[in-house]
Formats: C-alpha cells, structure tokens, sequence
C-alpha cells in the first residue's frame, strides 16, 4: 500500500507544451498539498486544498491550475509550461491528525524538465 | 518577509560525534516541523513541534523549540553514517498550514 502516488515519477516536455502530474492518496484524508523543490529554495507551497472541490493558492501559484473532483485525486496541471518550472514536485497529504498536529506525509515526487 | 533560515547549509561530520542544526524564523509561531530527505527520495517526517519548549528525541537526533527566540535545535548525539541525509525545518507562520521551509541541511557523515 504505497499511501500516496504521484505520476509521471519522471518527464521531459517542451516550452509551451502543458504537462499534468497526478497525485492519488489511497485514503480519503481531507488536506492535500502541492510543493516544488528548487536547490537552495527548501520546499516552496504551489496550491493546497482542504477538500473535494475546495482549492487554495499557495506561496507561487502562477503558471499552475489545480483541481480536486475527487477527494482522494489532486492533478496539478501546467497549462504552458516554462523552463523555470524545471522542478521535483511534491504531492503531500495530511492525515486524520492534521488539524491537530499539521503534520504532512509526502509523494515520492514529480521531476520534471521543460526544454 | 517571512523566513526560515537554517545554518549550517553544509556539515561534514565523523562518526561518533555530536552536532547541532539551527533553525530561525522571522515571527511568531508554536508549530515547527522537521523532516529529512534522502538523495532522491520523499521527505520523512521526524519530530512536530507544536509548543514553547516542547523537546522530543528519536533515537540519536533530539529536537526542542524556543518560541520566544524563535528557534528550533536539531541534536546529533553520536553521529552514525546512517544519519546522513538532508534535514529541514518548516514553520507554520500564521497557524494556516502552510509552511514556511529552510533551504535544508546536507548532513554528511564520515565513518
């Protein structure tokens, strides 16, 4: 039971091209998260929901549309992407326990090249 | 600006010593997380922080949080080669979950 997937693992795409990332909790947990890393830049949030239907923008949210039909799947989709977004994406769920301890459990992450 | 800054970036150890991480933050908060990432892998939850002077130890690493200095400690007693990873802090600034994260610490441990 992996918990939470996140797909493609890898991909290559081109500028302008749009890309979406998949991430899928086996649970039904209410909180998912959307993350990139960037060396130097620890992990910086793209979007966040709290629910089915209920999405919020994080710190650097431009050039990213999230979606959440279902609550245990949370697509992130670049519609035109860009060379800056040349990144490792993280999915992250919080548990039953988040409201009380904000503690998150991450995807084994997106890396992702635009040419 | 908010900020979390952790010192040191880098640190090359040997085994069987003892060091300490720093975490600071700019304002307030009483939630402070970290977490340690292996080369390539997802990030691992070690310690939640949720209190002034909350400590919690796992192991070889000990973690404590000081509110009013803002800052979080991140305690290697014995330093084993197993131990080396790259090691964050994340603060929850405005107790919205949203976290704030350091740049990481790489933490190498020699035998």
């Amino acid at each position: 039971d992996a918990g939470i997937t996140q797909s493609p693992r890898y991909k290559i795409t081109e500028t302008g091209r749009q890309v979406t990332l998949m991430c899928h909790q086996t649970w039904s947990h209410s909180y998912m998260f959307w993350y990139r890393q960037d060396l130097g830049h620890g992990l910086r949030l793209i979007y966040y929901s709290a629910a089915a239907d209920i999405t919020d923008k994080g710190e650097v949210p431009d050039g990213y549309v999230v979606s959440r039909s279902k609550t245990e799947n949370f697509p992130l989709t670049l519609e035109s992407a860009t060379r800056s977004q040349t990144s490792v994406y993280f999915c992250a769920v919080g548990d039953g326990q988040f409201l009380n301890t904000g503690e998150l459990f991450f995807g084994e992450g997106s890396r992702l090249t635009v040419l | 600006e908010l900020k979390v800054e952790q010192n040191p970036l880098f640190l090359s150890m040997q085994e069987g010593k003892n060091y300490t991480i720093y975490c600071n933050y700019s304002t307030t908060s009483d939630r402070l997380y970290w977490y340690r990432q292996d080369p390539g892998k997802s990030l691992e939850s070690l310690f939640v922080l949720l209190s002034n002077g909350a400590v919690k130890q796992e192991g070889r690493l000990m973690a404590s949080l000081d509110t009013k200095a803002r800052l979080s400690t991140l305690h290697i007693t014995a330093a084993v080669h197993d131990l080396s990873a790259t090691y964050f802090c994340a603060v929850d600034m405005d107790s919205n979950y949203q976290l704030i994260w350091g740049a990481g610490t790489k933490l190498i441990i020699k035998p």
